[in-house]
């Protein structure tokens, strides 16, 4: 069974860029949610999504905004990109309620420059 | 600020002792927690979960204890192996998100 799998691993982006990262879930797993994680702040919520629908977000700014298709497949999307968003960017999905045994994938490394 | 810590941030083992690493945490109303464990350049890895009915769980090598008391979660790692060199987070679950502790980073001395 193929695990959460995140794409691209690498991404290097210019201030003022936008970027979209991919997470897709295990199979059979509804809930998807995004995370970020950095040195200073260590691993911070962004959103989570459950059959396409976002039922909750983290204090994160509106220049981070995330979807879920219908086969569960997750985008986030960040706009306008500032050094600060230099991160490893972590997906986990989880297969019943959200956030129980919740598997991560190997994350998206972004550096802004 | 975050609402669960690890007291120690670092935590050097002598292979073959047992490890245990500590997480308080400050939401009472937490009835899920995780511990995971991540590898340089790896996304985290469940170790094991824990429900808030429980007080303690076992698993392969792995104990998490959970003192709801006093807000208390350990991880307890038996016979230390130099593969459990890592990063471990205890989270806990709250309206459907992670909130994690900053990390201990567990060095196994051979």
């Amino acid at each position: 069974k193929a695990g959460v799998t995140q794409t691209p691993r690498y991404l290097i982006k210019t201030r003022g860029q936008q970027v979209t990262l991919s997470c897709s879930p295990i199979s059979g797993h509804r809930s998807v949610s995004w995370y970020q994680q950095t040195p200073g702040q260590g691993l911070q919520f962004l959103f989570e999504y459950f059959s396409e629908t976002q039922r909750n977000k983290g204090n994160f700014p509106g220049r981070f905004s995330g979807r879920q298709f219908s086969n569960s497949r997750s985008e986030m999307n960040v706009s306008t990109l500032e050094l600060g968003d230099s991160a490893l960017y972590l997906c986990a999905s989880s297969p019943h309620q959200p956030n129980t045994e919740a598997f991560f994938g190997q994350g998206t490394r972004l550096t802004v420059v | 600020g975050e609402s669960v810590g690890l007291h120690l941030p670092t935590l050097s083992v002598q292979e073959g002792d047992n490890s245990i690493i500590n997480c308080a945490y400050s939401n009472s109303a937490s009835d899920y927690f995780i511990w995971y464990k991540q590898e340089s350049g790896k996304g985290p890895q469940f170790i094991i979960d824990i429900r808030s009915n429980m007080d303690k769980r076992q698993g392969q090598r792995v104990t998490v204890l959970l003192n709801k008391t006093v807000k208390h979660l350990s991880l307890q790692i038996a016979a230390t192996q130099p593969g459990d060199s890592a990063v471990y987070f205890c989270a806990e679950v709250n309206d459907y998100k992670l909130s994690f502790g900053a990390g201990t980073t567990v060095t196994v001395r051979a």
